[in-house]
């Protein structure tokens, strides 16, 4: 069964670094998103992507952040420069269509831990 | 502002029994509602959809209500197992299309 997949599990950065959280969503998907999970919190949606742009982003998703598809497979989730309130888990979902009757579908998740 | 509520304390039940979890939201005017699963460490699994026409949805062991009057919607998982046990999410879709969630309720079902 088609699944989309996060690399790496889990990835430990000093305060200030850059981290790149790495996707591959579904094949024949057309939509993607960013999600985070701070532990023990509730899930944030943090931005979606369609057509190669940002179609929507939350308050959450500043300068700090962006998102790439560089090519045809990868979508990925960029942090410039780390903060400690960054750590969390942060998933990848894809989505065939954005109508009503769509669901997402969620990676395993990456463990983001700044330090 | 919008509010999106779920008990924060676990359900314990024992197995074979109903379980039933609410969501109650605030500010919203859903157009639909749907149910995820998350077990510990992953990401969330979709399980149900429902729209604001329909009073109940059921798929095997779920059942799902939605009332927008009250502004609630109560999951019910029938003959609960302890594979059940797991974190139960209600996301609302309000005006986009980006689900928003709910910090979602623990369930643990004893054998």
């Amino acid at each position: 069964e088609p699944e989309v997949t996060q690399t790496p599990s889990h990835q430990v950065t000093q305060m200030g670094q850059e981290v790149i959280l790495r996707c591959v969503p579904i094949s024949n998907h057309l939509y993607f998103y960013w999600y985070r999970q701070i532990l023990g919190q509730k899930v944030e949606f943090l931005v979606s992507f369609y057509n190669n742009e940002i179609s929507e982003k939350s308050e959450i998703f500043d300068d700090q952040f962006s998102v790439e598809r560089p090519d045809g497979s990868n979508f990925t989730l960029k942090i410039r420069s780390t903060k400690l309130e960054d750590s969390a888990m942060y998933f990848c979902a894809s989505s065939p269509g954005q109508g009503e009757n769509t669901e997402a579908f969620f990676g395993q998740g990456t463990r983001l831990t700044v330090v | 502002s919008q509010k999106i509520e779920q008990n924060s304390e676990a359900l314990n039940i024992q197995e074979g029994k109903t379980a039933t979890l609410t969501c109650n939201y605030t500010n919203y005017s859903p157009a639909y509602l749907q149910w995820y699963r998350q077990d510990p460490g992953r990401g969330p699994v979709f399980l149900l959809l429902i729209r604001e026409n329909e009073k109940e949805k059921r798929k095997e062991r779920l059942k799902v209500t939605f009332d927008t009057t009250l502004k609630q919607s109560l999951f019910h998982i029938t003959a609960s197992q302890p594979a059940d046990s797991a974190t139960y999410l209600c996301a609302l879709r309000g005006g986009s299309y980006i689900p928003t969630f709910g910090r979602g309720t623990s369930l643990i079902v004893h054998p």
